[in-house]
């Protein structure tokens, strides 16, 4: 079984600082995929950014890295420069070669960015 | 390209009815999965179609169904509603060509409240 836990139900960050988003999982597959979204207010989920467990390079794209530590099994989400608008929930997810493209997300972070 | 479309965006329903929600992929994409969210239960996996045959299912019972059309798109039915299916229901879809950690992209999902 696959789970995915992040342990920060919210945060505030002022803007224009980096913040980091904690993620942890634990799956017994070798092959598997990390996931970040991002939820605001409308509903709709944008997906940010991806990682794959035999990724050597950490994932980045534009203003999102995720910060991957294999051994701790950890993928934590970095967010620099915080925009007024990266004010929303975000959500880390996993696949699994086994489970296809079933996604195991976690509980969330609300993230509030203050002028 | 176009998006994840989702129809209708908001519906209201009373206990025991049923009711039907429609979701078109991203062009190209023959992976539809859905999912529910609830404020209690989070995001959770209902099922996943591939090629007009659901590949991989979630632990729902089977009041929920689903079933996709030879053009990818796909539908979900609830059957003799409950309240506890009030929630926002997401569809997700996926390039996939038979591996994993193809990116899913999300529709704005469709609001459902039970009566």
């Amino acid at each position: 079984a696959q789970k995915i836990t992040q342990t920060q139900p919210g945060m505030f960050v002022q803007e224009k600082e980096a913040v980091t988003l904690d993620c942890t999982y634990d799956t017994s597959d070798q092959s598997y995929g990390l996931f970040w979204y991002k939820q605001p207010s409308s509903g709709e989920m944008i997906f940010l950014i991806y990682q794959g467990s035999y990724d050597e390079q950490n994932a980045t794209e534009g203003r999102y890295s995720l910060n991957f530590q294999k051994a701790r099994k950890s993928a934590n989400l970095v967010i620099s420069a915080s925009q007024l608008g990266d004010s929303a929930m975000y959500f880390c997810a996993m696949s699994s070669k086994a489970a296809g493209n079933k996604l195991t997300f976690g509980g969330g972070t609300r993230v509030l960015v203050k002028p | 390209k176009a998006g994840v479309t989702q129809t209708p965006r908001y519906l209201i329903k009373t206990r025991g009815q049923q009711v039907t929600l429609s979701c078109s992929p991203i062009s190209g994409h023959r992976s539809v999965s859905w999912y529910q969210q609830t404020p209690g239960q989070g995001l959770q996996f209902l099922f996943e179609y591939f090629s007009e045959t659901q590949r991989n299912k979630g632990n729902f019972p089977g009041r929920f169904s689903g079933r996709q059309f030879s053009n990818s798109r796909s539908e979900m039915n609830v059957s003799t509603l409950e309240l506890g299916d009030s929630a926002l229901y997401l569809c997700a879809s996926s390039f996939d060509s038979g591996t994993s950690g193809y990116e899913q992209y999300f529709g704005p999902g469709t609001r459902l409240t039970v009566t």
